[in-house]
């Protein structure tokens, strides 16, 4: 069966750095074709695309974040992990990650983690 | 970036009948090489995180009920479910992967009339 789950702080002030961890089980990111993205969703608000990173370290950032995003993996964990700088509160909401599927760089996503919902506020 | 819209935003319909969302690309998502279109649907029940429904605009993934179908190409997509259930109850979602950065609509709300 194939998981992933999403750890980090669920509170973090203005200006600090966020680093979240996905921890994927049942597949493995050293396998050929396999990545995996982050996504976000503020508070009754749509899907927003972040980063992507592939078994062979090919990454995608949103043009709009890339500045402030850096994704990385460690395979000897099966762990990818997302950072963003200089947080805002415009930038409160559930965080996912989720295998990216299909045999296209970018693909569609499934499944997805359960989330965790980080706030930003002093 | 490719814009993605859908319409309605929202939408009431009774059980048993059937529901039409609409999702709209701003440049054709339709891969010529290949003849496909590069187009997925998800699920996002209350709470819950999305749940992928159909890829390639018309190909349903495993286990997904076969009331749900995905039509379209081009620009235009249509994610029908044929029978509305009361399990069917979410925000509907269409995604783009045809080119970089992937971009979602913003999402069609289904509930019971």
């Amino acid at each position: 069966q194939i998981t992933l789950k999403e750890s980090g702080p669920t509170l973090v002030k203005p200006t600090q750095t966020l680093t979240l961890t996905c921890t994927l089980s049942g597949f493995a990111l050293t396998t050929n074709g396999v990545g995996v993205g982050w996504i976000r969703q503020p508070p009754g608000k749509a899907l927003e695309w972040l980063a992507l990173i592939h078994w062979d370290d090919d990454k995608h950032y949103s043009p709009s974040l890339k500045s402030r995003l850096t994704i990385t993996k460690d395979p000897s964990k099966n762990q990818v992990v997302l950072t963003m700088t200089n947080m805002d509160p415009v930038d409160t909401a559930t965080y996912y990650c989720a295998r990216k599927v299909g045999p296209v760089k970018i693909g569609w996503f499934g499944p997805w983690g359960q989330g965790v919902l980080v706030t930003v506020s002093s | 970036d490719i814009v993605m819209t859908q319409s309605p935003d929202s939408l009431a319909v009774s059980l048993g009948e059937r529901a039409t969302i609409n999702c709209k690309s701003s440049q054709s998502v339709l891969y010529s090489s290949n003849s496909k279109n590069y187009l997925a649907w998800y699920q996002q029940k209350p709470g819950r995180p999305p749940k992928l429904l159909i890829y390639w605009a018309s190909t349903r993934e495993s286990g997904v009920p076969d009331r749900f179908s995905g039509s379209g190409s081009g620009t235009d997509f249509t994610l029908t479910i044929s029978s509305l259930q009361a399990e069917d109850v979410a925000v509907y979602y269409c995604q783009q992967y045809y080119s970089s950065p992937p971009t979602f609509g913003p999402g069609t709300k289904v509930d019971i009339k």
